[in-house]
């Protein structure tokens, strides 16, 4: 079967560095997305990693490895706007993105 | 990166009556579009997919009756919810992808559309 899980919520100081995990199992696999969600709005696209290690994007990064069935992505001096629900998501066999239930992010002061 | 535009962003309407929703890829083709509804405090849940040209394939659970998508052109696709009521209130976005070459695959999406049956 399919499956990924991510932490429900999560919270982290301004300026701080908070890492998110997702992990997944499939038997197919064409790739992991992880996407940021804002309340009330579409989610926007964050970074993309089919290959395993490490890919940095500005003050996110995101890692995956295949073997593990596991990702995180790495949000660094963490800002208020920061504050969001963080979605993993995994590309099927089928080029289905299976979704996870999503991380809420809160930044505090 | 590739625009994705959804209208309405807003719609309000009466128990009973249908409703159109439009999602259109402004600078580029894409072959297939999907459908996807989100309840409060709940995930993306994907409705449809559907290819140019082809009839939608709906997820288990989702009436194609009721739900129904059309994929007219590479840039244009539209689900229009009929008979609508109040338990379809809901977060509707969609999204859309080209697979060309090299691509990854990056999913675009629209800027949602917030329907509510009265």
């Amino acid at each position: 079967g399919q499956n990924i899980d991510q932490p429900t919520e999560m919270t982290a100081t301004e300026g701080a560095i908070v890492q998110i995990n997702c992990t997944y199992q499939t038997s197919g696999f064409n790739g992991l997305f992880w996407y940021q969600q804002h309340a009330g709005e579409a989610p926007t696209f964050l970074s993309y990693n089919v290959l395993d290690g490490l890919e940095e994007k500005g003050r996110f990064s995101s890692f995956l490895s295949r073997s593990k069935g596991y990702s995180y992505l790495l949000l660094k001096e963490l800002q208020m706007k920061d504050s969001a629900s963080y979605l993993c998501a995994f590309l099927d066999s089928n080029y289905q993105l299976i979704w996870g239930a999503g991380t809420k992010l809160i930044i505090k002061p | 990166g590739a625009v994705v535009s959804q209208h309405p962003s807003w719609v309000i309407c009466k128990s009973g009556t249908s409703v159109k929703i439009e999602c259109r890829s402004l600078d580029f083709q894409a072959t297939t579009m999907f459908w996807y509804r989100q309840f409060p405090k709940q995930s993306l849940m994907l409705m449809a997919t559907s290819n140019e040209g082809s009839k939608a394939t709906y997820e288990q659970g989702v009436e194609k009756d009721k739900f129904l998508i059309n994929h007219a052109s590479l840039t244009l696709s539209t689900l229009t919810v009929t008979s609508a009521h109040p338990e379809d209130s809901s977060f509707y976005i969609c999204s859309a992808r080209t697979l060309t070459q090299g691509d990854t695959g990056e999913l675009f999406f629209g800027e949602g559309s917030r329907l509510t049956v009265l």
